[in-house]
């Protein structure tokens, strides 16, 4: 299995605003996942995109891939103080079934 | 339709001691991951369990091993704690048919060793 980088590592902006994250993998995979941790709590996952798609949407949240660059990006649209969360990204590759997990971007919504 | 649950919410272990963590899949899934997370990192992978047997396992040493029942519940068990053994232990269920191993967490068991 291979490990996303999350990018930036604290990321704080204030409410209303959008909020862009990165990841960057090494190697082809299958799909790309990305999850939210409230602090302290469980991952919930959010969207999965798969590797023959460019972009997914899902409520206030967009998800790009480029497969050539090896990355992926999480926008979240019109921020709320509700989105202060740590945010990770876990590319799947080949039969990989665990998810490995990097550092995370922190972001901070102020109301 | 009930999540993924775990227990207990917290545990105070002194060095040396064991630890045994539980954790009860979303309905409906068979298999159960296990994930420690450190303050200020992402969850780091344990091991996997199907079918009551460890299918897949990441960097843990012996002292990390597991359970799963019949019934797909599972239990993490942990000898001789260390003080690095402090961190909050996740479990993650999902479906071994399910195509892209899409996981579901539980809220997690936030275990501080003295």
């Amino acid at each position: 299995s291979q490990q996303g980088e999350e990018d930036p590592q604290a990321l704080s902006i204030q409410e209303g605003e959008n909020a862009t994250m990165n990841c960057s993998y090494k190697t082809s995979i299958n799909n790309l996942q990305w999850y939210r941790q409230n602090s302290g709590r469980g991952l919930v996952h959010l969207i999965l995109i798969r590797s023959n798609e460019r972009e997914k949407h899902s409520g206030r949240l967009r998800v790009t891939l480029d497969t050539s660059k090896k990355s992926s990006s999480l926008l979240i649209t019109a921020s709320r103080a509700a989105d202060t969360a740590s945010y990770f990204c876990a590319p799947l590759s080949g039969s990989a079934r665990q998810l490995t997990f990097g550092s995370g971007t922190q972001l901070t919504v102020l109301p | 339709d009930a999540g993924v649950t775990q227990s207990p919410t917290h545990l105070i272990k002194t060095r040396g001691q064991q630890v045994t963590l539980r954790c009860s899949p979303k309905s409906g899934h068979d298999t159960v991951s296990w994930y420690q997370q450190a303050l200020g990192q992402g969850p780091q992978f344990i091991f996997q369990y199907y079918e009551e047997e460890e299918r897949q396992r990441g960097n843990f040493p012996d002292r990390f091993s597991g359970h799963q029942f019949p019934n797909y519940s599972s239990e993490l068990n942990v000898n001789a704690l260390l003080l690095g053994d402090s961190a909050l232990y996740l479990c993650a269920s999902s479906l071994v048919t399910g195509a892209y191993n899409e996981q579901f967490f539980g809220p997690g068991t936030r275990l501080t060793v003295l």
